[in-house]
């Protein structure tokens, strides 16, 4: 198994642009999540999905959309680019824990984000 | 810009001995902590969980405690290694019912410290 996915690994965009982040499971999982993390702040929720076809925001939702046509992808939008996106983005995704198992989170590699 | 004036703790040690870290945190009904070891340019990675009706839980050279009476938790590596290097961070785990976005559905919401830096010293 890969575990969580996340491409690309990098990225840097001029202020105004847009792109898509994507994140693969192949656990099954029915939760994902998209965080950010800054330094001095933790991880923080942006925008996370309880099962295909749903999504919900988080914390820290604004200037971020997401999609989750498929279990396996959840993809995080960003329309218009702002400096204060620089970060690193980090998906997870968990098993439901109606499901009976833990909903332990398991995290991708990352994406380092650079808005100019 | 982002603030720079959080730094976050750090903890030194020699390899071979053993390293405490600790977390205190903030919700009397979180039901479930999670330790997550993170390498510089990798994600988080599980290391160990206790949930709430437990007060102490042993892996593999790692051992969780967890005092609710404080909120404090803690961390214990045993025979810290080089490899062992990254920083830690503990995560609370609350069931959060979203019904504003969700219809209501529950989730698992966690919540993260800020991370202590451990460096393994050879």
């Amino acid at each position: 198994n890969a575990g969580v996915t996340q491409t690309p690994k990098f990225r840097v965009l001029k202020t105004g642009q847009s792109m898509t982040l994507l994140c693969a499971q192949d656990m099954n999982h029915e939760y994902m999540y998209w965080y950010r993390q800054d330094p001095g702040m933790g991880l923080r929720l942006i925008h996370y999905s309880v099962g295909e076809g749903t999504t919900a925001k988080g914390e820290v939702p604004d200037g971020y959309n997401v999609s989750r046509l498929k279990k396996q992808n959840f993809l995080l939008g960003l329309e218009s680019a702002a400096p204060s996106q620089t970060s690193v983005y980090f998906c997870a995704s968990s098993y439901s824990w109606t499901s009976g198992n833990t909903d332990t989170q398991y995290f991708g590699p990352g994406t380092r984000l650079t808005v100019l | 810009g982002e603030s720079v004036g959080l730094h976050l703790p750090t903890l030194s040690v020699q390899e071979g001995d053993n390293s405490i870290i600790n977390c205190a945190y903030s919700n009397s009904a979180s039901d479930y902590f999670i330790w997550y070891k993170q390498e510089s340019g990798k994600g988080p990675q599980f290391i160990i969980d206790i949930r709430s009706n437990m007060d102490k839980r042993q892996g593999q050279r790692v051992t969780v405690l967890l005092n609710k009476t404080v909120k404090h938790l803690s961390l214990q590596i045993a025979a810290t290694q080089p490899g062992d290097s990254a920083v830690y961070f503990c995560a609370e785990n609350t069931r959060a019912r979203d019904v504003a976005n969700a219809g209501g559905t529950s989730y698992g919401k966690l919540t993260f410290g800020q991370g202590t830096i451990l460096t393994v010293h050879p």
